[in-house]
């Protein structure tokens, strides 16, 4: 069964800390990684798509990694507009599935 | 003004009652996908359509029926709710596969079954 776990579930850091949020995923064949951010009240919203192992996407203080069982979003010098649930989800090749996990719930402090 | 509008935005209803959540999309994708999002477990899918001639079920489609109504407009319904079809509701387009596009998200629909 296809799953996505992440941690941790919340995540509290002073302005300036930087940190990672993990994405654990027992997808087979993966065809694509995807990280969005959710503010309360709304629709995720899309942040980046990886695709292989070893590939790397920045978006100004946000970073994603992709290995072959995880991915990582690593947050620099958070600010707190960086407030918000981070999702990951995963998509099995050869299917319309979706497999999204359950969120971590980031609040920078300013 | 959003790409996907949803409606209505919160929705209190009772058991038994059949109810209707509305999707529009100015964004010009073919393809649309009804979430639900509930705590502790992530979004689930409940059907999508590639187009409006294509609808296909998702996990949790039991419960659920929906229309394609134009390119535009996908609509779900809930035949006769039930308390644990409580949710957040929210529909998704994408420009393509899913693996490879990624999918735009409207504000959502809170809905309550008492």
């Amino acid at each position: 069964e296809d799953q996505v776990t992440q941690s941790p579930e919340a995540l509290r850091l002073q302005e300036g800390e930087s940190s990672s949020l993990n994405c654990s995923y027992t997808v087979s064949g993966l065809r694509g990684l995807f990280w969005y951010r959710q503010d309360p009240g709304k629709g995720p919203e899309f942040l980046f798509t990886l695709y292989s192992a070893g590939e790397e996407k920045e978006k100004e203080r946000l970073k994603a990694t992709l290995t072959k069982k995880e991915s990582f979003l690593h947050i620099t010098a958070p600010k707190p507009e960086d407030s918000a649930t981070y999702l990951c989800a995963a998509v099995q090749g050869g299917y319309q599935k979706v497999t999204f996990g359950t969120g971590t719930k980031l609040q920078v402090i300013p | 003004d959003a790409d996907v509008t949803q409606t209505p935005r919160n929705r209190i209803t009772k058991t038994g009652k059949r109810i209707m959540l509305e999707c529009s999309q100015t964004k010009g994708h073919d393809r649309m996908y009804w979430y639900r999002q509930d705590p502790g477990l992530g979004l689930r899918l409940i059907y999508y359509s590639f187009d409006v001639k294509d609808i296909n079920k998702g996990e949790i489609s039991d419960g659920y029926s929906v229309s394609r109504q134009a390119q535009a407009k996908f609509s779900l319904s809930l035949e006769s709710a039930i308390p644990n079809q409580t949710a957040l509701y929210f529909c998704a387009t994408s420009d393509g596969d899913v693996g490879r596009y990624e999918q735009y998200f409207g504000p959502g629909t809170r809905l309550t079954v008492t």
